[in-house]
């Protein structure tokens, strides 16, 4: 069983197009996470959701939307596609955001390519 | 701000050749630690966490590390490693719940 699942895995468009990824958990974990991972494998947090709320929304452009319909659930909805936004984006998850102390366990990634 | 830092950007080692892998982070409080590794296309897994007591953590695979809190540090050590190591290497600090920093990752490369 996939415990961290995340779709497409890749994810090919043009400029200015709007797309989605979606990410699901079944660990019954109660928060969920994006972070983007650039060319230089840096990974960064864009947002936090604990039970369908917003925790945390890092400095994201607001072409970026975040939509959690379960606590199962975060998708990641991006308008007007830039090629800065070309990277690889991890969705994961962990069973309490307040504690720190929790493990986040990842998905494979959506790999997307602006052209 | 908490930031952490990963000075070796690309290590390369020779199997069977001990590796310690450097991570310093900058926060005056409390802190949660951890490495994770992400393998050739896949995701990140965690190897190891610290949180409190022994400040030396053992992980999977054999790698372990080491909290020095004067030293803000917490590098990440394997005796001897094998070409199946070959992987990104992040360091990542918990110092806001539900907020993990992540360095910048090291990539190790192990020559057969």
């Amino acid at each position: 069983d996939t415990a961290v699942s995340q779709t497409p895995k890749y994810l090919v468009t043009q400029m200015g197009n709007d797309k989605s990824i979606k990410c699901e958990q079944n660990l019954g974990h109660d928060t969920m996470y994006w972070y983007k991972q650039d060319s230089k494998k840096f990974l960064k947090i864009m947002f936090s959701y604990n039970n369908k709320e917003l925790i945390i929304n890092e400095t994201v452009p607001n072409r970026f939307s975040p939509k959690s319909p379960d606590k199962a659930h975060l998708n990641l909805h991006i308008n007007s596609l830039e090629l800065g936004d070309s990277a690889v984006y991890f969705c994961a998850s962990s069973q309490d955001s307040t504690s720190g102390e929790e493990t986040q366990y990842f998905g494979p990634g959506t790999r997307l390519l602006v052209l | 701000a908490q930031s952490v830092s990963q000075h070796n950007h690309h290590v390369i080692l020779s199997e069977a050749a001990s590796l310690e892998l450097g991570c310093n982070y900058s926060y005056g409080g409390t802190v949660n630690l951890f490495w994770y590794v992400q393998y050739p296309g896949q995701h990140l897994q965690l190897l190891l966490k610290y949180f409190s007591g022994d400040p030396l953590v053992k992980g999977i695979k054999g790698f372990e590390a080491e909290f020095i809190k004067s030293k803000f540090s917490f590098n990440l050590r394997k005796p001897s490693v094998q070409w199946s190591d070959t992987a990104e290497y992040f360091c990542a600090v918990n110092a806001e719940a539900s907020k993990i920093i992540f360095g910048s990752g090291t990539r190790l490369s192990i020559r057969p």
